[in-house]
């Protein structure tokens, strides 16, 4: 079965660090694209960053440039975000997800920047 | 920054009705568009991609439409798990930039 899991969230005062990880199983991992959305709450959906299949090319959100970064490890199978000096809206789900066309989602991890 | 105007915000509509929702580009994104279905309390689910194909398990009654700055998803026959909120994304460029949402709700 595809899968993506998500973990690492939590919560964490504002100036703070988080390490995300989305675990891959059921699929070529090293083959695709993936991607980090979130979702602050009760709100819409908005793209935080990208990775090629071979971490060549990556893009951020101008909302986190500098402050998160992309990486994978294909030999482990996982993706990661690493968050530095949050902000309040930073607080959202997180969520990973597969290739150009993002078919493939996790449920989410859910980070929450509050002092 | 491309924005994607999603019309309506809201749309009240009875099960057996068809829907069409639409998604107007600030500039040409070619057929660099997708369109997601968002329930409660989960993921986004991939209906469309590319404008106009279905993702795999997608049934028939969603299709995509359109090209450079215009766009519809058209449900043909609503049926009562599709009421949801959809999203419209383009990646004709980065950052790929997501409308605001269509909440489709039971009439």
């Amino acid at each position: 079965e595809v899968q993506l899991v998500e973990s690492g969230g939590g919560l964490v005062q504002p100036g703070g660090s988080l390490r995300l990880s989305c675990a891959a199983s059921g699929f070529t991992f090293s083959s695709y694209e993936m991607n980090w959305v979130r979702q602050a709450p009760g709100k819409g959906l908005e793209w935080v960053s990208y990775i090629s299949s071979s971490g060549s090319t990556i893009y951020y959100a101008d909302s986190v440039k500098g402050r998160f970064t992309i990486s994978r490890d294909n030999a482990k199978n996982s993706l990661y975000l690493q968050m530095n000096s949050l902000r309040a809206e930073d607080t959202a789900v997180y969520y990973c997800a597969r290739g150009y066309t993002m078919g493939v989602w996790g449920k989410g991890t859910t980070v929450t920047v509050s002092s | 920054e491309i924005v994607l105007t999603q019309s309506p915000a809201t749309l009240s509509l009875s099960p057996g009705e068809r829907a069409t929702l639409s998604c107007r580009a600030s500039q040409s994104v070619s057929s660099y568009l997708a369109w997601y279905q968002q329930k409660p309390g989960q993921a986004p689910r991939l209906l469309i991609y590319d404008a106009s194909n279905r993702a795999t398990g997608i049934p028939a009654r969603f299709s995509g439409s359109g090209s450079g700055t215009d766009f519809t998803l058209t449900i043909s026959s609503l049926e009562p798990e599709d009421f949801a909120v959809y999203y419209c994304q383009q990646r004709s460029n980065w950052p790929g930039t997501f409308g605001q949402g269509t909440r489709l709700e039971i009439k």
